[in-house]
């Protein structure tokens, strides 16, 4: 079961903060955020793994609530380089692999 | 930029007919992946594999097989094309195991089944 994204969508104005929340009904043994510009391949921003490390992007911060099994992709001061379509990715165990959600489209305006 | 090719990067073909897509990395990670990418959908695993010969199933394996004859590159074949194929192929890559780290993707194949 691909894990569920909200928004869908949302836009915003420069300078203006974002939270994009990823949740799984099943247990998390890490989570990947990954962000997709129209026409291109994704590209990685970050891994939260279980028990609290964070490895990845330097502007873009992330929670990861083991418990409640959710994450939440935190935006601010947004960009217009901001804009994509964000996907969350979830992993059950060490040794299962990535699934992803469905994405969520951000677009940043002036 | 991770070095991940893929090829072609667009093809038509009609349905009923063979078709193999091809992912190429110059990383020598041991992990490679084929998604597929459709509107409302998302990314969905289709097939990947932990290293040379060695392969699995991913959620929408259905109409499709996979190979690895080499570290470097990653076979993806649509035995019989169909319409319900017609999509956007990414391969990724990874160095060690599936949880704890990033995927690199290639630039996509798009396909078109007629």
């Amino acid at each position: 079961q691909q894990p569920v994204q909200s928004p869908q969508a949302v836009i915003l104005r420069e300078g203006e903060d974002a939270v994009i929340n990823c949740s799984s009904s099943k247990a998390l043994y890490s989570v990947h955020w990954y962000r997709q510009k129209h026409g291109e391949a994704p590209v990685f921003l970050m891994i939260l793994l279980k028990g609290g490390e964070q490895k990845g992007h330097e502007k873009i911060s992330a929670s990861f609530n083991e418990k409640k099994q959710q994450s939440s992709l935190y935006l601010t001061a947004s960009q217009l380089s901001y804009s994509g379509t964000y996907f969350c990715g979830r992993v059950a165990s060490g040794n299962t692999p990535l699934v992803f959600g469905k994405g969520t489209r951000l677009s940043v305006i002036a | 930029d991770a070095g991940i090719t893929q090829s072609p990067r667009h093809k038509v073909t009609e349905t009923g007919t063979p078709v193999t897509l091809r992912c190429h990395q110059t990383e020598n990670h041991r992990y490679m992946y084929w998604y597929r990418q459709d509107p409302g959908h998302g990314l969905r695993l289709i097939h990947y594999s932990y290293g040379v010969k060695d392969t699995d199933k991913g959620e929408v394996s259905d109409g499709y097989s996979v190979s690895r004859s080499k570290t470097e590159d990653f076979l993806l074949t649509l035995e019989s094309a169909t319409s319900s194929q017609t999509s956007v192929y990414f391969c990724a890559i990874s160095e060690r195991d599936r949880g704890g780290y990033e995927q690199y993707f290639g630039p996509g194949t798009r396909l078109t089944v007629t």
